[in-house]
């Protein structure tokens, strides 16, 4: 286990359905991040909380909607998706510190939510 | 921007051959460059980095990766492949500004065969 824990590992859900994707980490990390995997193409920063601000990629559907209580949990809020979201949702984090510019800051990913929306 | 290229999208090797994943990437200033891997049903794991320091750079279960900067290349290897290898491997690289602080390849999946 790497210390970032998502729930559930499989989600199947209709396009009507509201549902939520939820990442847990007691690493200490300041940051959390969602990624989406889908096949053949690179990880998509979803969004990203870093020191309590919200970041969020602007090609991201409104119908993709985060929330992050605190520092060690991180929600995905689904509702209204299309089969074209299916795909593997990664949950990331990491320790903010010092050289930022660099990218020397190491991400700790969870396994990942598969979803399959039909 | 920042960019990175994975050569090949499978590679396929006998147990106990090398390993070579080849990576190259586009950057305008030093970038930090990373190897993740990532084994079925499970999340990304990073193997090494390079962060300006030595240009060959050592990682867990016996991959090292060198930096290449004349041939913007940052190619993984291993002596010896063992089954537990066979995964998907994403080749990285930071970007300071912009949105995407990390610019992933798109992967190189690394069949392993008796």
């Amino acid at each position: 286990e790497t210390g970032v824990t998502q729930t559930p590992r499989h989600l199947v859900m209709g396009m009507t359905n509201k549902k939520s994707l939820k990442c847990e980490q007691h690493l200490g990390h300041n940051a959390m991040y969602w990624y989406k995997q889908s096949a053949k193409k690179p990880l998509e920063l979803m969004f990203v909380y870093s020191l309590e601000e919200r970041v969020e990629n602007n090609s991201v559907p409104s119908r993709f909607s985060p929330e992050c209580p605190n520092s060690s949990h991180l929600f995905l809020h689904l509702h209204t998706l299309q089969p074209e979201d299916s795909a593997l949702y990664l949950c990331a984090s990491r320790l903010i510190s010092g050289r930022e510019d660099s990218g020397a800051n190491v991400l700790t990913f969870g396994a990942g939510s598969r979803l399959t929306v039909l | 921007a920042q960019s990175v290229t994975q050569l090949d999208s499978h590679v396929s090797v006998s147990e106990g051959t090398p390993v070579l994943l080849r990576c190259n990437y586009s950057s305008s200033y030093s970038p930090s460059l990373f190897w993740y891997v990532q084994h079925p049903n499970k999340g990304l794991q990073l193997l090494l980095k390079y962060t300006s320091a030595a240009t060959l750079v050592k990682g867990i279960n016996g991959f090292e990766a060198e930096f290449k900067k004349s041939e913007t290349s940052f190619h993984l290897t291993k002596p010896s492949a063992h089954m537990s290898d066979a995964a998907e491997y994403f080749c990285v690289v930071s970007a300071p500004t912009g949105f995407q602080k990390l610019v992933f390849g798109t992967g190189t999946r690394l069949l392993v065969s008796p």
